[in-house]
């Protein structure tokens, strides 16, 4: 248990579907982040929210629309997703930026989305 | 994109020390050495990290080559829970970015 805790923990849905999936840490945290880790694949950086602001958007396609209402919670909306979107999505959480002698995230387990 | 490169994977044996090696030649002065492992279909763990001095916890020692151009991940005596995927990241300290690579794959066997 690292504090990091998304919901669900499996979806599978239709290209036509709209969903959410769902990130809350109860660490006290301030930055929040969402990965994307296709197989084989190294896990790539999607969004970064700080103090509820988004600082990073690393070019993601508009079908992926993150929110963050509190520094508590990250939602990433889905809508009309590819079956390439297949991958497992992983939350993560740290103290914004590092401070002196860094400071480490946590991730949660994250969810296996199969689009179909 | 990753600044580090790392064998593709590795293996010893239970009970010894796994010594897990990084490059990082282009590694500037206000960047931190990150360790993190993710053990099958779960999220990366945070294991370890350093900016210039060695730094031990109690899972890992970090050992930082003077000119900071590379670093080795110790696991002093490896179990069969310490197989996994561990990653050697760079960090600047005042980036939220944790780019990660591909990764080392150890195998620790019985």
């Amino acid at each position: 248990e690292t504090g990091v805790t998304q919901t669900p923990r499996h979806l599978v849905m239709g290209m036509t579907n709209k969903k959410s999936l769902k990130c809350e840490q109860h660490l006290g945290h301030n930055a929040m982040y969402w990965y994307k880790q296709s197989a084989k694949k190294p896990l790539e950086l999607m969004f970064v929210y700080s103090l509820e602001e988004r600082v990073e958007n690393n070019s993601v396609p508009s079908r992926f629309s993150p929110e963050c209402p509190n520094s508590s919670h990250l939602f990433l909306h889905l809508h009309t997703l590819q079956p390439e979107d297949s991958a497992l999505y992983l939350c993560a959480s740290s103290q914004g930026r590092t401070p002196i002698g860094g400071t480490e995230a946590f991730f949660g387990q994250g969810t296996r989305l199969t689009v179909v | 994109d990753a600044k580090t490169t790392q064998p593709p994977s590795m293996d010893c044996a239970e009970g010894r020390a796994a010594n897990l090696p990084c490059n990082h030649s282009t590694i500037s002065g206000n960047e931190y050495v990150y360790w993190y492992r993710q053990i099958h279909s779960q999220g990366p763990q945070y294991i370890i990290h350093g900016l210039k001095n060695n730094e031990t916890n109690e899972m890992a020692s970090l050992i930082i080559t003077e000119d900071r151009k590379s670093s080795t991940l110790i696991l002093p005596h490896a179990t069969l829970r310490d197989t996994a995927v561990y990653y050697c990241i760079v960090r600047m300290d005042s980036s939220y970015k944790l780019i990660f690579g591909s990764g080392t794959r150890l195998l620790v066997r019985p």
